[in-house]
Parts: C-alpha cells; structure tokens; sequence
C-alpha cells in the first residue's frame, strides 16, 4: 500500500461546480497535512495546511479524519483558474531523522468553461 | 527576490556526462530536499539534508551524490547519466522545528534534464 493515496483523476468540471477530493495516508504517526497544487511545468506551492478542527480559505474547505487517516479538500464554486493537480501532502516528524515529506500521486482537476 | 533558486532551468545531455544541479535558498530555513519528479508526474523525495548533514537518503543510485557546502545551498551531481534519469528535479527547503508544527516546504521551479 502507497504512504499517501489519492483520488485517481483526472476531474473534468464545468466553471461554478463543487468538486471534492480524498487523499488517504498509512501511516499513522504522521503530524502534519497539507493540500498543494501544481500547475503544468511549474513547481508545487502550498495551497492550505490541513487542521484536525477542519478549515477554511475562501472556497477552499479542507479537513481531516485522524482516526481513518483521511483528508478532503472541497473547492466551491469552481474557477477556470482552479484547474491544476492537488496533491496530498502528509508530513512524518522523525526524531533524529527531521521532517520528511511524502507527496500523493495527485488528482488533475480541468475546470471547463 | 526568488526565495528557492536552482540553476539550469533545462538541461539536455549526452547518456555517461556527468553534470550538476544547483540550489540555494535564502529563506534562512535549515532543511533542504531534492525531489524527482517523472514522466508519471509522481513526486519522490531523493535526499534531504538538515544544517548540512544527510538526513533521509531514499534508495536512488549512487550515481547521484548530494552536496551541502552550507545550509543555504544543496547541489545535486549526477554522474555517468542515464536515459532513465530524464525528469524534472526540484529543490525545496523548510524549517525543522522540534516539535510538531505546520511547517510547509517551498519549491524551487525545478530543473528538466533530458538524457539524449
């Protein structure tokens, strides 16, 4: 089983559409979540930090499940300019051994006009 | 100010060159990482390096060394280079608390090697 696993993809959506996506992680030591989001040719950037009280940027709404080591992000009201790939971001603080992030596959979202 | 910066941007070369890759950060963070990235677009961790010392060495080939002069730059050299080794290599660095926090990682805009 892969550390982080993602909605396959990709997601075609017309503009102003509620689209969901589900990430799972294996390891339950893991401290830290986030969502990030990488357009084509370019680098990934962090879109939100993932809270276990769940939260909420604008039409971004990400939340986490500890106990079945899930984590959503659900975008509203979807823009032409929200079509990149998300990635699932889950973070396993080591002592002696640092931060050591591990990336989802991701899921391509295509918001259509 | 570019706060990750890696140079090239492209590179293509010759199968059994050797070449380098170079990045610099100038976040002040303390933990820096080199990622591949292929045609798959799957992101997998390489190394990671904390206050110029290897911290995670993930199974990739010896051909590929890291080197950290200072905890601000961390460069990649690849020696006797593959048709395999073709994707896109970013950097990335954050801070290494020692608890627990939301800490994120930022990206440089990567390097993409072609092995002809």
């Amino acid at each position: 089983r892969k550390e982080v696993e993602q909605d396959p993809g990709p997601f075609n959506v017309p503009e102003g559409a509620t689209v969901a996506f589900n990430c799972t992680y294996s390891n339950s030591a893991s401290q830290s979540f986030f969502w990030y989001r990488q357009d084509c040719r370019k680098e990934p950037k962090l879109l939100m930090s993932v809270y276990s009280s769940g939260n909420e940027d604008g039409r971004f709404t990400a939340q986490l499940n500890r106990a079945s080591q899930y984590i959503s992000l659900l975008i509203r009201d979807s823009k032409l300019s929200d079509s990149a790939t998300y990635l699932c971001v889950v973070n396993m603080y080591r002592d002696n051994y640092g931060q050591n992030f591990v990336f989802g596959p991701g899921t391509r979202l295509s918001v259509l006009p | 100010d570019t706060a990750v910066s890696q140079t090239p941007k492209y590179l293509v070369t010759q199968m059994g060159n050797d070449k380098s890759i170079k990045c610099e950060q100038n976040l002040g963070h303390d933990t820096m990482y080199w990622y591949k990235q292929d045609s798959k677009k799957f992101l997998k961790i390489m190394f990671s390096y904390n206050n110029k010392e290897l911290i995670i060495n993930e199974t990739v080939p010896n051909r590929f060394s890291p080197k950290s002069p200072d905890k601000a730059h961390l460069n990649l050299h690849i020696n006797s280079l593959e048709l395999g080794d073709s994707a896109v290599y970013f950097c990335a660095s954050s801070q290494d608390p020692t608890g627990g926090s939301q800490e994120t990682q930022y990206f440089g805009p990567g390097t993409r090697l072609l092995v002809l």
